[in-house]
């Protein structure tokens, strides 16, 4: 099944904010409450840091906030600090045989 | 907190048969309640759930790779497995375990979970004579 679409990077200064969007179709983001968010670090796992389009899962800082609207979701990063510099990847359920479908990522790099 | 680790071999040659086991620590599979997964990243491209199962044995596969994939479980090693025949390079990819959350949607008769709350960090398995 097709990646749900992601900007290839987005780029901010340390206690900025931004916004990376993800963008889908009716039968996944469009179609159910189920998009997720993960940050991941080359070389170490992938965290969970937003379930069900908004929920932060204990342990998330409350600078990470999740949105959706129509096809398209997103996730805000305020306050942007150092270590938020990684990759971020969506996913949403998806009506398809695969239970899910991931984004084509996101290369966060802070200025 | 659960943890994931992947370990097999990092190079498996055109035709074979690609093995990894996922060990799980910080919660038994046997507990129940959860989806243990299989998910790959080809480079430069997305990622692409492969499997998962449930700790009675109960599997699910990618369509796409229905016919070469097995997943099994092995609930006294607290450990799961991936088994993908006839490879070729289109299968060299950064292959990872993961827990799906304990949430599901369900449609009709079927429910299914819709995140990973835990993933492994990944183990580069490359497909090459």
């Amino acid at each position: 099944q097709s990646s749900l679409t992601q900007p290839a990077s987005v780029s901010g200064s340390p206690g900025q904010s931004i916004t990376i969007s993800c963008t889908g179709t009716n039968s996944d983001v469009g179609g159910h409450k189920y998009v997720s968010w993960y940050q991941h670090h080359p070389g170490k796992a992938p965290k969970l840091m937003i379930y069900e389009v908004s929920n932060r899962p204990s342990g998330v800082p409350d600078r990470f906030s999740g949105s959706k609207s129509g096809n398209a979701a997103s996730l805000t990063i305020s306050g942007l600090q150092a270590e938020d510099d990684a990759d971020y990847y969506c996913s949403s359920y998806t009506n398809s045989s695969s239970p899910y479908v991931f984004g084509t990522g996101t290369k966060v790099t802070v200025l | 907190q659960v943890q994931l680790q992947e370990s097999g071999p990092g190079l498996v040659k055109p035709s074979q048969t690609l093995s990894l086991t996922c060990t799980v620590s910080g919660d038994s599979i046997s507990n129940g309640g959860y989806y243990w997964s299989w998910i790959r990243h080809h480079p430069g491209e997305g990622l692409e759930w492969i499997g998962y199962i449930y700790y009675r044995g109960t599997t699910y596969y990618n369509t796409s790779l229905k016919s070469r994939v097995t997943i099994s479980v092995d609930t006294s090693k607290n450990q799961f497995s991936l088994k993908l025949t006839s490879v070729t390079a289109a299968d060299t990819a950064v292959y990872y375990c993961a827990r799906n959350g304990r949430s599901r949607y369900c449609s009709g008769n079927t429910c299914r979970p819709y995140y990973v709350d835990y993933w492994g960090q990944g183990t580069l398995v490359t497909v090459s004579s």
